[in-house]
């Protein structure tokens, strides 16, 4: 069946740092594939998405591509920033007729340093 | 716009009691969905919910559980005889009808069962 898999966190770096959570999935045909943020205490937010192969979504300074070759859709930031500790989740989902359930990574937590 | 809308937002049940877990979806949104957030486990879809219907409920357990989204009011998750294992978060989203469908997801309720 369709999964999804994330680099192991935690993951700690400097302010201004470069950073990259890989995310690779499993799925026949074209899900979509999602990037959901989750704050300490809160709920999850919706970072980025991308619907079709080669579609780059991008928010707050987030970035990932929908890669078909490599069924992958790795997360980057050139510059975090301490605000951007939080926990990372890709997720994926077919949106197709009655199946629009999202099948999830185990998440990455983040931790910036200022 | 209000987002959408859990509560309680924190629950406290002894083994064997039940937890009701109510759901608003945002405004204009006629789709809801469960999931569920286990200590060290990623989040796993429950149940997808339209008005008065459940559309896949693949993802919940076969005892204890079950889910409804009445015609008026929110849509409520209900489990019988809890058991300690049950503690966990319980996230509701909400998509529209037609386009994206993508997920907004609320608070979440925190349930410790003691």
């Amino acid at each position: 069946g369709d999964s999804v898999t994330q680099m192991e966190g935690p993951v700690t770096l400097s302010e201004e740092a470069f950073l990259t959570i890989n995310c690779t999935y499993t799925a026949t045909g074209y899900p979509s594939l999602f990037w959901y943020v989750q704050y300490p205490g809160e709920g999850l937010q919706l970072l980025l998405k991308a619907t079709k192969a080669d579609d780059k979504g991008s928010n707050k300074g987030f970035e990932a591509t929908y890669r078909k070759e490599t069924t992958s859709f790795h997360l980057e930031k050139g510059s975090v920033q301490v605000s951007d500790s939080a926990v990372y989740f890709c997720a994926l989902s077919r949106n197709a007729g009655n199946n629009r359930k999202l099948i999830w990574g185990l998440g990455t937590s983040l931790a910036v340093n200022p | 716009n209000a987002g959408v809308m859990q509560n309680p937002r924190h629950l406290v049940r002894r083994r064997g009691q039940e937890a009701r877990l109510r759901c608003s979806p945002m405004k204009g949104h006629s789709h809801v969905y469960w999931y569920r957030q286990l200590p060290e486990e990623g989040l796993k879809f429950m149940v997808y919910l339209q008005k008065e219907n459940i559309i896949d409920e693949s993802g919940m357990p076969k005892e204890r559980f079950s889910a409804e989204f009445p015609k008026e009011g929110p849509s409520i998750l209900r489990i019988q005889q809890v058991v300690r294992g049950d503690s966990a978060a319980y996230f509701c989203a909400s998509s529209q009808d037609r386009g994206s469908y993508e997920q907004y997801f609320g608070p979440g309720t925190r349930l410790t069962v003691t």
